[in-house]
């Protein structure tokens, strides 16, 4: 099946440690970009990339590091000086129109 | 920042049409409307996207004023499974990353 796939779905870290989300499309699409959604609220973008090996800075970027090194995987590196990591993690796929999400995944740092 | 304005509640009753409405008075000339819906902890599905004129699918309508400073979202016979957060986002076409605002939550009663 064609979609963006997020690993794992849920996901717990001790705090002070790294962690890496991972996303994968099949769906050819030259952009993706990671989104960080808090309880009752909104998404804000981390991240984005339009084209291999080239990415830029969302409004929350603090914090994490990404790459784009495949055009099919665009994984997302929660560091540890991010101060609140703990929120729902979600990434999409487009190509020139609508875009795709995963279903997400839900970091809880302990 | 956020380009749209939507009421952030509303409930329908099963079987009616929702009527979803949407401000976007500073839209520009190549700014599309798009709406997406977020059924809790999932990531946002596509719904429904236009320039200028009203636009169908199997999933909503959309109705665009003349004027484009705001639209309506149409579930034409609201189920129980379209309780969602619907989000209105005004976007160029192409990659752009979008920008979402808190939506408006929408229950569908019984």
């Amino acid at each position: 099946d064609g979609g963006i796939t997020q690993s794992p779905k849920y996901l717990f870290r001790k705090e002070g440690q790294n962690v890496t989300l991972s996303c994968e499309q099949n769906l050819n699409h030259d952009a993706m970009y990671w989104y960080r959604q808090d309880p009752g609220q909104g998404l804000r973008l981390i991240y984005y990339s339009q084209i291999v090996n080239d990415f830029q800075k969302g409004d929350i970027a603090e914090g994490y590091s990404v790459s784009r090194e495949k055009k099919e995987s665009f994984p997302l590196t929660v560091t540890s000086a991010q101060k609140n990591p703990t929120a729902f993690y979600l990434c999409a796929s487009s190509m020139r129109g609508e875009a795709f999400f995963g279903q997400g995944t839900r970091l809880t740092v302990v | 920042d956020a380009k749209t304005t939507q009421p952030p509640s509303m409930d329908c009753a099963e079987g009616r049409a929702a009527n979803l409405p949407c401000n976007h008075s500073t839209i520009s000339g190549n700014e599309y409307v798009y709406w997406y819906r977020q059924i809790h902890s999932q990531g946002p599905q596509y719904i429904i996207h236009g320039l200028k004129n009203n636009e169908t699918n199997e999933m909503a309508s959309l109705i665009i004023t003349e004027d484009r400073k705001s639209s309506t979202l149409i579930l034409p016979h609201a189920t129980l499974r379209d309780t969602a957060v619907y989000y209105c986002i005004v976007r160029v076409k192409g990659n752009t990353p979008l920008v979402f605002g808190k939506g408006t939550r929408l229950s569908v009663i019984a």
